[in-house]
């Protein structure tokens, strides 16, 4: 069974960068084309923040785009995830997600538990 | 834009739920999926390519539409069941994904 587990600083002040990382186990991340990462802002909705591939290509939302670096590394079996110069509209639970191996298909079948971070100073 | 109606649905044990989702432009339904988000936990995936339920969930659970309507229909609530649920497109290969801002059945 797959479990994914991410991991990074609780508290991040306004203006630094957020680094979080998702340990893979149970499977290898290069099992899979896909990768998400996912955030929820306290009290609200899931918002999709960006997807890396195994072949190393990435993709985000545009509104994040800008501040935003998913990466893969295989030897490790890990997932990154960094956005920079955050404010306090990022503070969020991060959950990364896996893509269903269904192809034409679409939904994340696994997920981590998530991991609150706060920008604050 | 995906669209999530009723807000709050309020519903008895043993009666059915119908929760609407409904797109701004057309969707590949294969590309729609749905999840069920209890507090405290991180989302559990329910139905993928648009009518697909996803490993160990219950056949209660079911997923149709096309267009720009899509619908997530259980047909006899359990306890278990009253959550958020949300559901999630992508308008096309490596564009973004989006998700509804959620449905909150609650036990009336």
């Amino acid at each position: 069974q797959v479990q994914l587990q991410e991991s990074g600083p609780g508290l991040v002040k306004p203006s630094e960068t957020l680094s979080l990382t998702c340990a893979v186990t149970g499977g290898s991340v290069s099992d899979i084309n896909w990768w998400s990462w996912v955030r929820q802002s306290p009290g609200k909705g899931l918002e999709w923040i960006g997807e890396v591939s195994r072949s190393g290509s990435a993709n985000y939302d545009p509104s994040l785009r800008s501040r935003v670096t998913i990466s893969m590394d295989i030897s490790k079996n890990l997932l990154s995830l960094k956005l920079t110069s955050v404010t306090a509209a990022d503070t969020a639970v991060y959950y990364c997600a896996r893509h269903v191996a269904v192809p034409t298909t679409r939904g994340f079948d696994f997920w981590g538990p998530g991991t609150l971070v706060t920008a604050s100073s | 834009v995906l669209t999530q109606s009723p807000g709050t649905l309020s519903l008895s044990p043993g009666e059915r739920a119908t929760l609407s989702c409904r797109a701004s432009q057309s969707v590949k339904s294969t590309y729609l999926a749905w999840y069920q988000q209890k507090p405290g936990q991180a989302p559990r995936l329910l139905i993928y390519g648009g009518t697909s339920r996803a490993t160990g969930v219950p056949d209660r659970f079911s997923g149709g539409g096309s267009g720009t309507d899509f619908t997530l229909t259980i047909s006899r609530l359990e306890p278990e069941d009253f959550a958020v649920y949300y559901c999630q497109q992508q308008y096309g290969v490596s564009r973004p994904y989006t998700f509804g801002q959620g449905t909150k059945l609650e036990i009336k």
